[in-house]
């Protein structure tokens, strides 16, 4: 089955400045990687996907990037916000033990410092 | 997105009691999942539906029953709860597979005493 790896678990970066999360995943047969936004108490919200015949993609200050051969996708927000702050989850479409449906990451912890 | 509804929100019970967490969509949504959230685990799959009357185990299915006898309502029932099933389940629902975006409820926090 699929296994998704997310690193960091926290990240803190200064108010205007960039954050990249990074995710591995091992199933070379995934072939969609949304990424979903979660606030505290809240639902997970999708906020840009990929699917795997595309590199990269971009949403205003939202950016994924895909790299099939490495078998590792990012996610970059560029110019950060107070509102960025959040637990953000990679995904793939590979699930474990063969089942539809999405493997997640553990989740990052995004903190924007004022 | 108040295309899928899960209810209760919250909810506290007993070990050993039987509990069902209620979801329901608007959408059509062929596809119908439940997953569930602990810190330190992320989001796991329990079961998912491709279809009415169709059901499939995920990552963590032991201790849960799932049903669709509608497109739009898509249940998950814990028989007899056990204090490991504490935990926050979220719904969502998907127009396919593997490769669609999945829309997730607001979640129900279930907490077994």
């Amino acid at each position: 089955g699929e296994n998704v790896e997310q690193h960091p678990s926290t990240l803190s970066v200064q108010e205007g400045d960039s954050a990249v999360i990074k995710c591995t995943y091992s199933d070379s047969a995934s072939n969609y990687f949304p990424w979903y936004k979660q606030e505290l108490g809240k639902r997970p919200q999708l906020i840009i996907d990929i699917r795997s015949n595309v590199g990269e993609k971009k949403d205003q200050r939202i950016a994924v990037t895909l790299n099939k051969t490495a078998k590792h996708f990012s996610l970059h927000i560029t110019e950060t916000q107070p509102e960025d702050s959040a637990v953000y989850f990679c995904a793939a479409s590979g699930s474990g033990g063969g089942a539809d449906g999405l493997t997640f990451g553990k989740g990052t912890h995004l903190i924007i410092q004022p | 997105d108040a295309g899928i509804t899960q209810s209760p929100r919250y909810k506290i019970t007993e070990t050993g009691r039987q509990v069902t967490l209620m979801c329901h969509q608007t959408w059509s949504h062929s596809y119908m999942f439940w997953y569930r959230q602990d810190l330190g685990h992320g989001l796991r799959l329990i079961y998912y539906s491709a279809a009415a009357d169709i059901t499939d185990k995920g990552e963590v299915p032991d201790g849960y029953v799932v049903s669709r006898s509608k497109t739009e309502n898509f249940p998950l029932t814990l028989e007899s709860a056990t204090r490991s099933q504490t935990s926050v389940y979220f719904c969502a629902s998907s127009s396919g597979a593997r490769n669609q975006p999945q829309h997730f409820g607001d979640g129900t926090r279930l907490s077994i005493l």
